[in-house]
């Protein structure tokens, strides 16, 4: 079982739609990523959390960290947003870890 | 263009060839990474270099031999590959080897080996 769980593993959405993609880790963390991948392999750094919210546009990521869980949410989506997601988590202590989830495929239909 | 430039995009190989994948970043930054992304896997370390110096080394195979000459650039050369090598490549770098300062991310070789 990976230390990183995202749900769902497929999203496909009409255009406009609200979407919430999940991610559950099981380790304590000091930094929670959210990534993009589109299908060109290319990864982008969407956002970086410790604790609370962040809102970049159309994107918002919370994180709770007694819960060990984050959220990404997309409002008003759009066919460019489809991709996939992709959650990383750096581990407490002195090695710190980076371990990344399988990642959400998103379809956003016209 | 992210600033992590990675040449091929696309390599296709036999088992028993030699080539090497490029990576090159001119952000200044002086930490660079070698992940490999398998179908339906996670993302998984093989190799960070800080100040050109290589600092993990997650128990990959010998067949895979990374080599950092500057800051700037890092390479991986390939010889004798297996089929389940078949994988996206991705370089990455970061200010300094902390996840919090944040990965900028290539985009990737796809390699295919037949």
């Amino acid at each position: 079982k990976n230390e990183v769980e995202q749900s769902p593993q497929n999203l496909t959405a009409q255009e406009g739609e609200f979407i919430t993609i999940n991610c559950s880790y099981s380790v304590g963390i000091s930094a929670l990523h959210w990534l993009q991948q589109h299908p060109g392999g290319g990864i982008v750094s969407l956002f970086m959390l410790s604790s609370g919210k962040k809102k970049h546009g159309r994107l918002i990521a919370t994180i709770n960290i007694q819960e060990k869980h984050s959220s990404l949410h997309i409002t008003a989506s759009h066919p460019r947003d489809s991709a996939v997601y992709i959650c990383a988590v750096r581990s407490l202590g002195g090695y710190q870890k980076v371990t990344f989830g399988t990642g959400t495929k998103l379809q956003v239909i016209p | 263009e992210t600033g992590v430039t990675q040449t091929p995009r696309h390599l296709v190989m036999g088992m028993t060839n030699k080539k090497s994948l490029k990576c090159e970043q001119h952000l200044g930054h002086n930490a660079m990474y070698w992940y490999k992304q398998s179908a339906k896997k996670p993302l998984e370390l093989m190799f960070v270099y800080s100040l050109e110096e290589r600092v993990e080394n997650n128990s990959v195979p010998s067949r895979f031999s990374p080599e950092c000459p500057n800051s700037s650039h890092l390479f991986l050369h390939l010889h004798t590959l297996q089929p389940e090598d078949s994988a996206l490549y991705l370089c990455a770098s970061s200010p300094q080897k902390s996840f919090n300062y944040g990965y900028t991310f290539g985009s990737g070789t796809r390699l295919t080996v037949v």
